[in-house]
């Protein structure tokens, strides 16, 4: 398969609770991305992560890339309801940008 | 445009038809790329073009795929001969440069709701 791998598959949470979601991918990377997609259709990016980086962190979003391990994991703290969507880890490397199967976070309110 | 555009927003046709999808990139991006989403899976990468070079076409399932970019700029993806497993969301993104090299994100549009009945 040509996808990464992300878990968990899906994840429910109450807001006000921080969202874990890891992600491993296969083949050395210049970078790595994480996507958020409401309903099944566009993507939108949300933060990126260079292969020579270890955390980044973007207001309520931290990222963190262990390029030893091929591991990447995406934190949101402090959960609201509009964050329930379904997220993707997207891995870049060559000339090509290989998407995880993506976790589905869902935030109650 | 102020993002990239997919056409037809939804196609229902029926086995056997040939279908073409369109996609309107970002004014000035010049790598652009297709994917392919079945229900609640990840994206499966298609086809990749940069620039004025040869795209990169690794990720096409069968001969029945097809793409072109035109002036560097719209992009058809063409389906031939259609069957049930081609059902699937078709996203196209573009970046402004090669993602690899300039660490740029991709612009993702609403994609092409395909079903094949």
């Amino acid at each position: 398969s040509q996808q990464g791998e992300e878990d968990p598959q899906a994840l429910s949470i109450q807001e006000g609770e921080n969202a874990t979601m890891n992600c491993s991918y296969k083949t050395s990377i210049n970078n790595l991305q994480w996507y958020r997609q409401n309903s099944g259709r566009g993507l939108v990016h949300l933060i990126l992560i260079r292969s020579n980086e270890r955390e980044k962190h973007s207001g309520r979003l931290r990222v963190t890339l262990d390029t030893s391990k091929k591991s990447s994991s995406l934190l949101i703290t402090a959960s609201r309801a509009a964050d329930t969507a379904s997220y993707f880890c997207a891995s870049t490397g060559g000339f090509k940008t290989i998407f995880g199967a993506g976790t589905r976070l869902f935030v109650k309110a | 445009g102020a993002g990239v555009s997919q056409s037809p927003s939804n196609k229902v046709t029926e086995k056997g038809k040939d279908v073409e999808l369109r996609c309107d990139p970002i004014s000035g991006h010049t790598a652009l790329y297709w994917y392919r989403q079945s229900l609640g899976q990840g994206l499966e990468f298609l086809i990749y073009f940069q620039g004025n070079s040869a795209p990169d076409k690794s990720g096409l399932p069968s001969d029945r795929f097809s793409a072109e970019r035109t002036g560097g700029s719209v992009s058809t993806l063409t389906i031939q001969r259609t069957q049930q497993e081609d059902s699937a969301v078709y996203l196209c993104a573009s970046s402004p440069r090669a993602q690899t090299y300039m660490n740029t994100e991709a612009f993702f549009g609403q994609g092409t709701r395909l079903t094949v009945v």
